[in-house]
């Protein structure tokens, strides 16, 4: 059965940091492009990041550009998304999502950024 | 960067059908921007329906079908269904970065 669990969201302060984590399994992970998708609450759904197999290429909602940094981890199965300098708008549910055609999603995590 | 728009909201008859459509700021949409329809559910992550423009998963009900309409990516549902009730997002690419559309919000009543 495939699976992304995302983790790492929480409370935190305004210019404070988070690190997001989403574990895959079930599939080929290191074959697939990934991917980091929030939902503000009560908005709709916003891309914020792709990375390719090898890391090698990363694009960013111009958004998270200098904040955001998505990487991952081939032999562990896992994709990661640090975030810095995080501003109340950054409040959202993040999900991880992936496969040959987006075909997998998480259940996501909630970040909330306040003071 | 670019905006995608969607209907913000449209109802459909149990067993009518609905067409859903998804704007480009930039013209007209392609296939070269590799329309994606999710469907979403209260409390639930996206699920996708269509990539592609047209091409279905295998869990994709055979009521969904995806297109290009007059410049615009498009979903329509035939044989609406109670359980179709969600929000509906188009996803297009654009040299490397992706925009996810507002959302429609598809009532069936």
């Amino acid at each position: 059965e495939v699976q992304l669990v995302e983790s790492g969201g929480g409370l935190v302060q305004p210019g404070g940091s988070l690190r997001l984590s989403c574990a895959a399994s079930g599939f080929t992970f290191s074959n697939y492009w990934m991917t980091w998708v929030r939902q503000a609450p009560g908005k709709g759904l916003e891309w914020v990041a792709n990375i390719k197999q090898d890391g090698s290429e990363k694009y960013y909602v111009d958004s998270v550009k200098g904040r955001f940094t998505i990487s991952r981890d081939n032999a562990k199965s896992s994709l990661f998304l640090q975030m810095n300098t995080l501003r109340a708008e950054d409040t959202a549910v993040y999900y991880c999502g992936g496969g040959s055609y987006l075909d997998y999603w998480g259940q996501g995590t909630l970040v909330t950024v306040s003071s | 960067q670019a905006m995608v728009t969607q209907e913000p909201s449209l109802t459909v008859s149990p067993g009518g059908t609905v067409t859903l459509t998804c704007d480009s700021s930039t013209g007209a949409v392609t296939s070269g921007h590799y329309p994606y329809w999710f469907q979403q559910k209260p409390g639930q992550g996206p699920r996708t329906l269509i990539y592609h423009t047209s091409k279905k998963h295998s869990w994709t009900p055979a009521r969904f079908s995806g297109s290009l309409l007059g410049g615009k990516a498009a979903l329509t549902l035939s044989g609406a269904q109670p359980e179709d009730e969600a929000e509906y997002y188009c996803l297009l690419l654009y040299s490397g970065y992706w925009v996810f559309g507002g959302g429609t919000k598809l009532t069936v009543l």
